[in-house]
């Protein structure tokens, strides 16, 4: 059985950093592309960052940009996320999510429950 | 990037209904389209995937069709479970995989 398990969130000021985990297990972990996909409160899914299975390509939403890296441990079955420069619109609900092939543009077929990052002051 | 425009943003429905949501993209995307339902409190859920493939475990009741820069989801006989949001999502080309708005769909 897949299971994607997030952790990590939490309470943070603006301007500050926190680094996001996803420990995956039930699948081949490096055989598989992951993202992160967040939902703000009261707003829809916004596809965040992705990553192939070996690590070697990432993508990024232009909101994070530059602030935000993925990344992956494929001895560890772990993804992470790590995030800094938080604004008060990073305020989230941060999914985990394993991409149904080794090509991060694919469609999702595994999510976790999420880990809540508030950012505020 | 390419932008998902869904149509409605909300509806109404009965148990038993036959309901459809629609999806546009900025762009042609070809079949790379993909739908999931969204409940809240839980985790996204894959319904249809390259417009029309039904996910392995998803009712037949649920479909989906279209191509290049028009895109459904049918589904044809509301179930009480089936009362969620559903988003559409593109995964043509380069990132970021950009989802629509979401449709919320509630119990009239």
């Amino acid at each position: 059985e897949v299971q994607l398990v997030e952790s990590g969130g939490g309470l943070v000021q603006p301007g500050g950093s926190l680094r996001l985990s996803c420990a995956a297990s039930g699948f081949t972990f490096s055989s598989y592309a992951m993202t992160w996909v967040r939902q703000a409160p009261g707003k829809g899914l916004e596809w965040v960052s992705g990553i192939s299975g070996s690590g070697g390509i990432t993508y990024y939403a232009e909101s994070v940009k530059g602030r935000f890296t993925i990344s992956r441990d494929n001895s560890k079955n772990t993804l992470y996320l790590q995030m800094t420069s938080l604004r008060a619109d990073d305020t989230a609900l941060y999914y985990c999510a394993k991409v149904a092939e080794r090509r991060v543009t694919a469609p999702i077929d595994y999510w976790g429950q999420g880990t809540l990052v508030t950012v505020s002051s | 990037d390419i932008q998902m425009t869904q149509s409605p943003s909300s509806l109404s429905a009965s148990v038993g209904d036959r309901v459809t949501i629609t999806c546009r993209a900025s762009q042609s995307i070809s079949s790379y389209l993909n739908w999931y339902q969204h409940k809240s409190g839980k985790a996204p859920k894959l319904l249809i995937y390259a417009a029309s493939s039904l996910q392995s475990g998803v009712p037949s009741r649920f479909s989906g069709s279209g191509s290049g820069t028009d895109f459904t989801l049918t589904i044809s006989s509301l179930r009480p479970e089936d009362f969620a949001t559903y988003y559409c999502q593109q995964t043509y080309s380069t990132p970021p995989n950009t989802f629509g708005q979401g449709t919320k769909l509630e119990i009239k």
